[in-house]
């Protein structure tokens, strides 16, 4: 069984400053992991993936994520956070067999303010 | 190239009534799936399809039917819609190469209210 935890429903940041959203996963096999962001009213688009290659993932729009394996973790990261980011982010986690199927965390919904 | 299309994009029903959602594809993808989304839970899966011809139960398939009867088309079936139905459904398809299994692409969404 697989499961995703995304620690903060909601998180705010300002312009320029740091983004961290924080995603913990539980799997029985070595995961693929992905990061999708939703902006209002749209699917979601993928942001970036992990499929046990290099453990630091580069992804679109200057995110960013580490796998760490002994943390259970994939926490995503962009140094500077700019308005047009704002919206919902889902971390979920998929393991190599039959069908593909995602497991998704809650969400998270970052807010940047001037 | 569409991608992933899904109609209606909104439609209000009231209980008890029965309606389909269409998902098509462009992509000649192999994998196809049906998620609902609600707030503070992500999305879960209602059911899934590896192929023409096939489906699999998901998280959360009570409620819900689906057919493949084409690659490219994936319905979503409720028979006698109820209140806790009411949601934004997402599609969803995905294929695999010999580097692996490919992210899924994602259609725009399905506003379902259920009076």
């Amino acid at each position: 069984a697989q499961s995703v935890t995304q620690l903060g429903s909601h998180v705010s940041v300002s312009e320029g400053a740091l983004v961290l959203l924080r995603c913990n996963y539980s799997s029985s096999v070595p995961p693929y992991l992905f990061w999708y962001v939703q902006y209002p009213n749209q699917g979601l688009q993928l942001l970036l993936k992990y499929t046990s290659a290099a453990t630091l993932v580069k992804g679109i729009n200057g995110f960013e994520a580490e796998f760490k394996k002994s943390e259970t973790s994939f926490h995503l990261t962009k140094p500077s956070a700019h308005m047009s980011d704002a919206a919902e982010y889902f971390c979920a986690v998929s393991a190599p067999r039959a069908g593909n199927m995602l497991t998704f965390g809650g969400g998270t919904r970052l807010m940047v303010k001037p | 190239n569409a991608g992933v299309t899904q109609t209606p994009k909104f439609r209000v029903l009231k209980t008890g009534q029965s309606m389909t959602l269409l998902c098509a594809q462009d992509m000649n993808h192999e994998y196809m799936y049906w998620y609902r989304q609600d707030p503070g839970m992500g999305l879960r899966l209602i059911h899934y399809s590896v192929g023409e011809g096939t489906t699999a139960k998901g998280e959360v398939p009570d409620g819900y039917n689906v057919s493949r009867l084409k690659k490219q088309n994936f319905l979503l079936g409720l028979e006698s819609a109820a209140p806790s139905q009411t949601s934004v459904y997402f599609c969803a398809s995905s294929y695999s190469t010999a580097q692996g299994l490919q992210p899924q692409h994602f259609g725009d969404g399905t506003r379902l209210s259920i009076l």
